[in-house]
């Protein structure tokens, strides 16, 4: 079984949808988890950054992490065409140095 | 403008052929990064540093080398290039104190073609 499970897509919605995008994992340790966003020709840029469990809201985005299923979520209200993208998640121990593990990445693509 | 930059952003060469990619953060950052990225395989580490002159194998290093002679650059050395060295690379920094190792600032890459 893999670390980090991602669906790689394409994800192809509506502008204006709510759009889900999930993560499974199976490292237990795992502490802080992120969501990195990736345009095309682009490195990776951080998007959201959560510890444990719970819920994290940052305008049209929340990020949720449910530990006691392994599972996290990115949420995009009133999804944009500017959202179309590849959403990486990305995990780790601890806020201190150790290997950041990733996702492979779900490609996004809203339509106008 | 706080950034990371790699050069160059794209490079096509031969096997065997040494080769430098550079990386440079103004964000005084102490900890950089080298990924590459895949099709199907996604971004796995190659070398990091913890600052100068200290440096530490990734999850795939064979085939590359690094230095930390700079807290600011940190560049990426083929010395013999193959062809299973084509690849994207991302050079990434973290940390000035106050932030996080997890919160990356990532280069724009470099799309290495080695024939």
């Amino acid at each position: 079984q893999k670390e980090v499970e991602q669906d790689p897509g394409p994800l192809s919605v509506p502008e204006g949808a709510i759009v889900s995008l999930n993560c499974t994992y199976s490292n237990s340790a795992f502490q802080y988890f992120m969501w990195y966003r990736q345009y095309s020709r682009k490195g990776p840029e951080l998007l959201m950054y959560t510890y444990s469990s719970g819920n994290k809201e940052d305008g049209r985005f929340t990020a949720q992490v449910d530990k006691s299923s392994k599972y996290i979520s990115l949420f995009i209200r009133d999804s944009q065409p500017s959202d179309s993208a590849t959403y990486l998640c990305a995990m780790s121990t601890t806020s201190g140095y150790s290997t950041l593990t990733f996702g492979k990445g779900t490609m996004l693509l809203v339509s106008p | 403008e706080a950034q990371v930059t790699q050069n160059p952003r794209y490079l096509i060469t031969v096997t065997g052929k040494k080769l430098t990619v550079t990386c440079s953060q103004n964000m005084n950052h102490e900890y950089m990064s080298w990924y590459r990225q895949d099709p199907g395989l996604g971004l796995r580490q190659i070398y990091y540093s913890m600052n100068v002159e200290v440096t530490d194998k990734g999850d795939v290093p064979e085939g590359y080398k690094v230095s930390r002679k700079e807290k600011r650059n940190f560049p990426l050395i083929l010395e013999s290039p193959s062809p299973n060295q084509t690849s994207l690379y991302f050079c990434a920094s973290a940390v000035d104190g106050r932030g996080s190792y997890n919160e990356q600032f990532f280069g724009p890459g470099t799309r290495l073609t080695v024939l």
